[in-house]
């Protein structure tokens, strides 16, 4: 079993719609990134939050440190936001180095 | 700002070959990252270097070598290139060393498509 996982793999909805992907991981960490990865294969870093919620514009990321578990929520979706969002973790004794979830390829449809 | 730059964009090699993928960043971070992507496995980390002057092995070290050659730059090397080494590079840094202020976000240079036949 990955530390990390990401559900759904895959999500297609239609313009306008809420969209929740979810990030569940098995380690204690300090810190948990949301990342954006668009078809022209650039990665961007979307939020990074050890507690409670941020918010971007549209995008929303809560995380719940005793359930190890994360969502990453878009509000009024919008084709633009296509892209593969990627959950990583700082674990509490990995020093540096992160690790990542597999990664969830949306596709929003006009 | 250019952030994290990477050179190439993209390479073919011969099985065998030899080449370096470049990163350097203007950002003062210090720590640096090499990941390689491939379908339906996310990123994985190559090599990292926490500060400028040291460098650890990550998940697939195997076949590649790394130079931290400064703070802004830190090399990737493919000493005899292998079809097992075609995927997409990614270079990263973000600041902290590893010992404290680690949780900081991310920065990715744009990407390496490299195919070794």
């Amino acid at each position: 079993k990955n530390e990390v996982e990401q559900s759904p793999q895959n999500l297609t909805a239609q313009e306008g719609e809420f969209i929740t992907i979810n990030c569940s991981y098995s380690v204690g960490i300090s810190a948990l990134h949301w990342l954006q990865q668009h078809p022209g294969g650039g990665i961007v870093s979307l939020f990074m939050l050890s507690s409670g919620k941020k918010k971007h514009g549209r995008l929303i990321a809560t995380i719940n440190i005793q359930e190890k578990h994360s969502s990453l929520h878009i509000t009024a979706s919008h084709p633009r936001d296509s892209a593969v969002y990627i959950c990583a973790v700082d674990g509490e004794t990995s020093g540096s180095r992160l690790t990542f979830g597999e990664g969830t390829q949306l596709t929003v449809n006009p | 700002n250019a952030g994290v730059t990477q050179t190439p964009k993209f390479q073919v090699l011969k099985t065998g070959q030899s080449m370096t993928l470049q990163c350097a960043q203007d950002m003062n971070h210090n720590s640096m990252y090499w990941y390689r992507q491939d379908p339906g496995m996310g990123l994985r980390l190559i090599y990292y270097s926490a500060s400028e002057g040291t460098t650890d092995k990550g998940e697939v070290p195997n076949g590649y070598n790394v130079s931290r050659l400064n703070k802004r730059e830190f090399s990737l090397r493919l000493e005899s290139a292998a079809p097992s080494q075609t995927s997409v590079y990614f270079c990263a840094s973000r600041s902290g060393d590893g010992r404290s202020s680690y949780n900081s976000p991310l920065h990715f240079g744009n990407g390496t498509r490299l195919t070794v036949t």
